[in-house]
């Protein structure tokens, strides 16, 4: 079937701009994450939407970021007034319940100039 | 604080030329240990999952093994196409729910 999906797969942004990234999970997974992935750094959780709770933000770097989802498909991650480190890419993950095994997308590629 | 340390960072291999790659971590509560390839330009693909310490898992040249402290990916005979970066993550109760913390990989290189 078909997997985690994100969109636009690049983005180029100015400073200070506020940007949107797309992510569709798999179908039925109820579970949903983003992550995000600087260059020589390993992957930084950023937040967790599980069915109808309430989504664990506790990764969030800022009050930059902000992420929605609904039900349990699509998700939104969204940047506010981006700044230089903000360029990264940007990883969406699904899985069925919390605890299972996450399927990535191929990322969205962030560069702010 | 939970860490997750993978080493070594490089590894260049010949075909044919086995070889270990480890992750070492400290966590309050494994929930789980998670081994994932990625390819440049490609988000990370799950291999393998491993809950307690003394499991293995195998998929095809590679396997996986898990004690209280590390996991070790062994590639057996390795071919050109098993280069990537291998990834090891822990999901731990001590975290964000159920949110994975990844070491920084290790780069893999296998030359004909």
């Amino acid at each position: 079937g078909a997997g985690v999906s994100q969109s636009p797969s690049n983005k180029v942004t100015e400073k200070g701009k506020d940007v949107e990234l797309r992510c569709d999970p798999i179908s039925g997974h109820t579970a949903l994450y983003w992550y995000r992935q600087r260059l020589g750094q390993g992957l930084e959780f950023l937040i967790y939407f599980q069915g109808n709770s309430a989504p664990d933000k506790s990764g969030l770097p800022s009050d930059r970021f902000s992420a929605e989802r609904t039900g349990e498909s699509v998700s939104t991650l969204t940047i506010q007034r981006t700044q230089q480190e903000d360029s990264a890419v940007y990883l969406c993950a699904s899985s069925f319940g919390g605890h299972g095994e996450q399927y990535f997308g191929p990322g969205t590629r962030l560069t702010v100039t | 604080e939970d860490q997750v340390t993978q080493s070594p960072e490089a590894l260049r291999l010949q075909e044919g030329e086995s070889s270990s790659l480890n992750c070492s971590y400290t966590v309050s509560g494994l929930r789980g240990l998670f081994w994932y390839r990625q390819d440049p330009g490609k988000g990370p693909e799950f291999l393998f999952t491993l809950y307690s310490a003394g499991e293995e898992k195998e998929k095809e040249r590679l396997k996986a093994t898990l004690t209280k402290k590390e996991s070790f990916l062994h590639i057996t005979a390795p071919k050109p196409e098993d280069s990537a970066t291998y990834l090891c993550a822990v999901q731990a109760g001590s975290n964000s729910g159920y949110a994975l913390n990844f070491g920084k990989g290790t780069s893999l290189l296998v030359t004909p």
